[in-house]
């Protein structure tokens, strides 16, 4: 396993389309995070799931926002009517059990709403 | 609620000189606290982490952090600065709550001049 892989890595979409994005998370790892991360700034907390339950939002994250993790495998992460505010870096991590232990990001995904 | 402030937007520092990057907490639990970096686009690597076990934590890359109760404060130190050391720094702290997600700092940009 070499880490924490997020699909695709750039994604250019014009306004009012739907994006999907893809997490696939260490295997052992039972925690997965989602964060979005804008020009010069430190990344913000959208949700987080532990196994396929999802037990924390963002007020981050608006009804045009949904994540899933429907086997408590890999994520996604999909953002309806999107809008020029959308654009970021959506940044996938997991843990294991025990914070103490840190979280492993992915590279994220670039989203560019035109 | 907690919040972490990096006191320094951008440092700049030369080859071979000590580098200091600030950081104070603010945490109504025992925190756990990070310290990740970014190089330009590239992920969030961990250097190092703090979870109320010694004070003086030592990472990767020469780093190391204090965490100072008293002074609400986990520095970020190195004793001699590499031109790869260049790149983006967060502070990051989060209590030993389960799932409860990491709050970032704004980040501090380290320049390494020859």
């Amino acid at each position: 396993d070499t880490g924490v892989s997020q699909d695709p890595r750039h994604k250019i979409t014009k306004r009012g389309q739907n994006v999907t994005f893809r997490c696939d998370p260490i295997s052992e790892h039972n925690r997965l995070y989602w964060y979005r991360q804008t020009l010069g700034q430190g990344p913000e907390f959208l949700t987080y799931f532990q196994n396929e339950a999802q037990l924390e939002k963002s007020r981050l994250l608006s009804d045009r926002f949904s994540a899933e993790r429907p086997k408590g495998s890999f994520s996604t992460l999909e953002i309806q009517r999107t809008e020029q505010g959308d654009s970021a870096m959506y940044l996938c991590a997991s843990s294991p059990k025990g914070l103490g232990d840190g979280y492993t990001f992915g590279s994220g995904t670039r989203l560019t709403v035109v | 609620a907690q919040s972490v402030t990096q006191l320094d937007s951008h440092v700049s520092v030369s080859e071979g000189t000590p580098v200091l990057l600030r950081c104070n907490y603010s945490s109504s639990y025992s925190p756990s606290l990070f310290w990740y970096v970014q190089h330009p686009n590239k992920g969030l690597q961990l250097l190092l982490k703090y979870t109320s076990a010694a004070t003086l934590v030592k990472g990767i890359n020469g780093f190391e952090a204090e965490f100072k109760k008293s002074e609400t404060s986990f520095h970020l130190t190195k004793p001699s600065a590499h031109m790869s050391d260049a790149a983006e720094y967060f502070c990051v702290v989060s209590d030993h709550q389960a799932g409860t997600a990491l709050i970032f700092g704004k980040g501090t940009t380290l320049s390494v001049s020859s």
